[in-house]
């Protein structure tokens, strides 16, 4: 089974400034995928950013990088330069190919940004 | 290219009734899957479709809930006799047939059990 853990339930950072959303996860598939999700007070789920368990270079997505460190099992989310806008929820997912097509969720982490 | 479109947005239906929830997936995507986000928790899957075909409904609840992806026409998520624990935001997604790439998501139906 499949298991995403985002530790941190509500973080705050300054207009401006980088913030890191943890995400750890737990498979015995070697071939998965890891994703973020964004989801603001409108409900929409919003993808960020993908990363393939078989992919060398982190991904980077504009203002969103993931922080993939394969043998700690983590996949941690970087916002740089944060917006007003950047306020939401922020999802961790992942997808073990091997296990079907579904995708498993964290908990979330609710990020509030600071003018 | 539309997005994944839902709907109805906000259903409200008491205690007994039946609630019908309608995905059509982007364009040229075959691969539908349904998610429930209970109030503060992530998604959890409910189940996969393609066409004509239930691949894997090992997150549905065995009773009452039901779901189709017909050959025309949008997917359906039923949900019989509803009860207030039913109430949440039901999410649909979609995704082309090469297996790697993300899920889009529609903007959700919230549904609230009176």
């Amino acid at each position: 089974a499949q298991k995403i853990t985002q530790t941190q339930p509500g973080m705050f950072v300054q207009e401006k400034e980088a913030v890191t959303l943890d995400c750890t996860y737990d498979t015995s598939d070697p071939s998965y995928g890891l994703f973020w999700y964004k989801q603001p007070s409108s409900g929409e789920m919003i993808f960020l950013i993908y990363q393939g368990s078989y992919d060398q270079q982190n991904a980077t997505e504009g203002r969103y990088s993931l922080n993939f460190q394969k043998a700690r099992k983590s996949a941690n989310l970087v916002i740089s330069a944060s917006q007003l806008g950047d306020s939401a929820m922020y999802f961790c997912a992942m997808r073990a190919y091997n296990a079907g097509n579904m995708l498993t969720f964290g908990g979330g982490t609710r990020l509030m940004v600071k003018p | 290219n539309a997005g994944v479109m839902q709907n109805p947005r906000h259903l409200v239906r008491r205690r007994g009734q039946e609630a019908r929830l309608r995905c059509s997936p982007m364009k040229g995507h075959s691969h539908v899957y349904w998610y429930r986000q209970l109030p503060e928790e992530g998604l959890k899957f409910m189940v996969y479709l393609q066409k004509e075909n239930i691949i894997d409904e090992s997150g549905m609840p065995k009773e009452r809930f039901s779901a189709e992806f017909p050959k025309e026409g949008p997917s359906i998520l039923r949900i019989q006799q509803v009860v207030r624990g039913d109430s949440a935001a039901y999410f649909c997604a979609s995704s082309p047939q090469q297996l790697r790439n993300e899920q889009f998501f529609g903007p959700g139906t919230r549904l609230t059990v009176l």
